[in-house]
């Protein structure tokens, strides 16, 4: 089954204990990005991957970093987790950057910073 | 000002009703339009695409935008208890790298 697995699905910890959210695609898509969601605020994005080995900031990049060593998984980590970065965070593939392919994206990772 | 306004709902409708959802936006380099359907505890899947202006239907799904007045909607017709999620509007420029999300309408369907 062509999907996008995130984990873990749900997370609580500590502030400044680093993190990191794995993120794997079997669709040999070339694309990732990362999201979080939060109420009010809609989707955005953080940091998104043209294709092996080249990632870019998104529209809310502080507080994480990610890497693209293979084509099937993005991870994204949080080297010193802060309560404002408690938040729904989702993976997404696609064949592509453009608006002509279809963004599929992960079931979500919860993660709560006490 | 957010760059796509959708009214956050809830919007509740008798199943077999037509639902109407709708996301204005500022940003005239969209080109492409897209609805996704997000069920509780789920991740947001695609429902309809649409480049540039004009209609597209899918089955019960109706998807329509002008660009002129900056105004996507998504009808949905014989609407079912399974239709009950939260609908989010996103946009992409033409050369873009990231979908702009609106902040998403509850959509309940009562039976």
């Amino acid at each position: 089954e062509a999907q996008v697995t995130q984990n873990p699905r749900y997370l609580i910890t500590v502030t400044g204990k680093k993190l990191t959210v794995t993120c794997s695609q079997n669709m040999n898509h070339e694309y990732m990005s990362w999201y979080r969601q939060d109420p009010g605020l809609g989707l955005r994005q953080i940091y998104y991957s043209m294709n092996v080995e080249a990632t870019d900031k998104g529209d809310v990049p502080e507080g994480y970093k990610v890497s693209r060593k293979e084509k099937r998984n993005f991870p994204l980590i949080l080297e010193s987790p802060s309560p404002n970065q408690t938040s729904l965070y989702f993976c997404a593939s696609s064949s592509g950057a453009s608006g002509h392919y279809g963004y599929t994206f992960g079931s979500g990772t919860r993660l709560t910073v006490v | 000002q957010k760059e796509v306004e959708q009214d956050p709902g809830p919007l509740s409708v008798p199943e077999g009703a037509i639902v109407s959802l709708n996301c204005t936006y500022s940003n005239s380099a969209f080109q492409y339009f897209m609805w996704y359907r997000q069920y509780s505890r789920k991740g947001p899947e695609l429902l309809m695409y649409t480049y540039s202006s004009g209609n597209k239907e899918d089955g019960r799904f109706t998807a329509q935008v002008d660009k002129s007045s900056k105004y996507i909607s998504l009808f949905i017709r014989d609407s079912q208890p399974s239709d009950s999620a939260t609908y989010l509007c996103a946009m992409m420029r033409a050369a873009g790298n990231k979908l702009t999300f609106g902040g998403g309408t509850r959509v309940l369907v009562k039976p």
